[in-house]
């Protein structure tokens, strides 16, 4: 097993750029969620999933998107790249609420 | 809501100490808690978890103890090595509604654990 993939590693933007954070997972887990990890903050989610075709919005939305096509993959879409999305974004999954996210290395993103 | 927070940004130790890490949170209705260890460059590692009907449980060398009534858990390392390295937060888990079943996971800020030799 794989775990959860994550790409790419790196990704730096120019603001009002789009791109996609590819997500997979090989775990068959049906709860999905991205966060984005900042300094001095904990991670905070911005978008979940609890299963294929569902999601729903998290603390942080605002400027992004997703879409759960396949219990698989769920990619994380960036409309416009602002300053403010610069951070470091994790993908995570798990089973059930009631186990342990997974996460996966994570994309560190700049926006300049 | 809820808030994670834990008591000290850094940690150091020697190796072959024993390492306490600790954490508070604010919601009394938080029932599931997990720690979780960050290397640099890598995504929070699964370390262990407890619920809140247990007050201890115990994995290989970690230890973690949660105390309700100050909503308080730690996490305990024995014979820590210098694998251990590595930034370690806390989470909790409360129900966003009742008879539901969404809830909500709050990260802690993170204590970065320094093993020296």
């Amino acid at each position: 097993n794989a775990g959860v993939t994550q790409t790419p590693k790196f990704q730096v933007l120019k603001t009002g750029q789009s791109m996609t954070l590819q997500c997979a997972q090989d775990m068959n887990h049906e709860y999905m969620s991205w966060y984005r990890q900042d300094p001095g903050m904990g991670l905070r989610l911005i978008h979940y999933s609890v299963g294929a075709g569902i999601t729903d919005q998290g603390e942080v939305p605002n400027g992004y998107n997703v879409s759960r096509s396949t219990t698989e993959d769920f990619p994380l879409r960036l409309l416009s790249a602002a300053p403010s999305q610069t951070s470091v974004y994790f993908c995570a999954s798990t089973i059930s609420a009631s186990s342990p996210l997974h996460f996966g290395n994570g994309t560190r993103l700049t926006v300049t | 809501g809820e808030s994670v927070g834990l008591h000290l940004p850094t940690l150091s130790v020697q190796e072959g100490d024993n390492s306490i890490i600790n954490c508070a949170y604010s919601n009394s209705a938080s029932d599931y808690f997990i720690w979780y260890k960050q290397e640099s460059g890598k995504g929070p590692q699964f370390i262990i978890d407890i619920r809140s009907n247990m007050d201890k449980r115990q994995g290989q060398r970690v230890t973690v103890l949660l105390n309700k009534t100050v909503k308080h858990l730690s996490l305990q390392i024995a014979a820590t090595q210098p694998g251990d390295s590595a930034v370690y937060f806390c989470a909790a888990r409360v129900k966003q509604n009742s008879g539901g079943s969404n809830y909500k996971l709050t990260f802690g800020k993170g204590t970065l654990l320094t093993v020296n030799p």
